[in-house]
């Protein structure tokens, strides 16, 4: 059972434009939420996260929008460059429960020139 | 701060024979590391999950017999994966998770191809 849910396999933006990447979730009893950036063979790079207690955390071009009423939370990256293609997971835990991180699918982002 | 280190990055062994899979962090000490396992285009799966000096809790389906985790150290933690055949082919991620927060930094990554 999918708990954390990428619907869009992948998305392509322009240079220079904002790339927005969307994560829904079910479980109502996450707590903290990340995001990883993947490269093809290689581990994830973690990016940036956001407590339950916050609607928004940003850091330089990367911030991270909560919406827990609609369980929803996106990632925005502005201005979006070639080299921040990849692969974007989204990833939820529940803090009193191991710290397991419950993944998404993973949104593939192409930035073209 | 916070690298994780695996090794090997890619071992090729023949069925039947046991592989192990090394996973340090270099720079922090983790009291918890995790171990995942990612298929082609898929998302990862978390296998197990291992605590300094306890054993291992594996996930659902997940056989504790075949993947063997041993965390002797708050810096290492290792995974065998032991009589290998061709399905274990994959691509297996180390994680840690230093004390006090909740981020999880992952290894690079090891591919296994069982022949």
């Amino acid at each position: 059972d999918q708990q954390v849910k990428q619907n869009s396999p992948s998305l392509s933006v322009q240079e220079g434009r904002i790339s927005i990447l969307n994560c829904d979730y079910t479980n109502s009893m996450f707590d903290y939420f990340l995001w990883y950036k993947k490269y093809p063979a290689e581990g994830p790079t973690f990016l940036i996260s956001i407590s339950s207690i916050k609607d928004k955390n940003e850091d330089g071009r990367f911030t991270v929008f909560l919406n827990k009423s609609a369980k929803h939370l996106s990632l925005h990256i502005v201005p979006s460059q070639p080299g921040d293609s990849a692969v974007y997971f989204c990833a939820a835990i529940i803090s009193n429960s191991g710290y397991a991180l419950n993944f998404g699918k993973g949104t593939s982002l192409l930035v073209t020139p | 701060g916070a690298v994780v280190s695996q090794h090997p990055s890619w071992v090729i062994c023949k069925s039947g024979t046991s592989v192990k899979i090394e996973c340090r962090s270099l720079d922090f000490q983790a009291t918890t590391m995790f171990w995942y396992r990612q298929f082609p285009k898929q998302s990862l799966m978390l296998m197990a999950t291992s605590n300094e000096g306890s054993k291992a809790t594996y996930e659902q389906g997940v056989e504790k017999d075949k993947f063997l985790i041993n965390h002797a150290s708050l810096t290492l933690s290792t995974l065998t994966v032991t009589s290998a055949h061709p399905e274990d082919s994959s691509f297996y991620i180390c994680s840690a998770r230093p004390p006090t927060v909740f981020t999880q930094y992952f290894g690079p990554g090891t591919r296994l191809t069982v022949l």
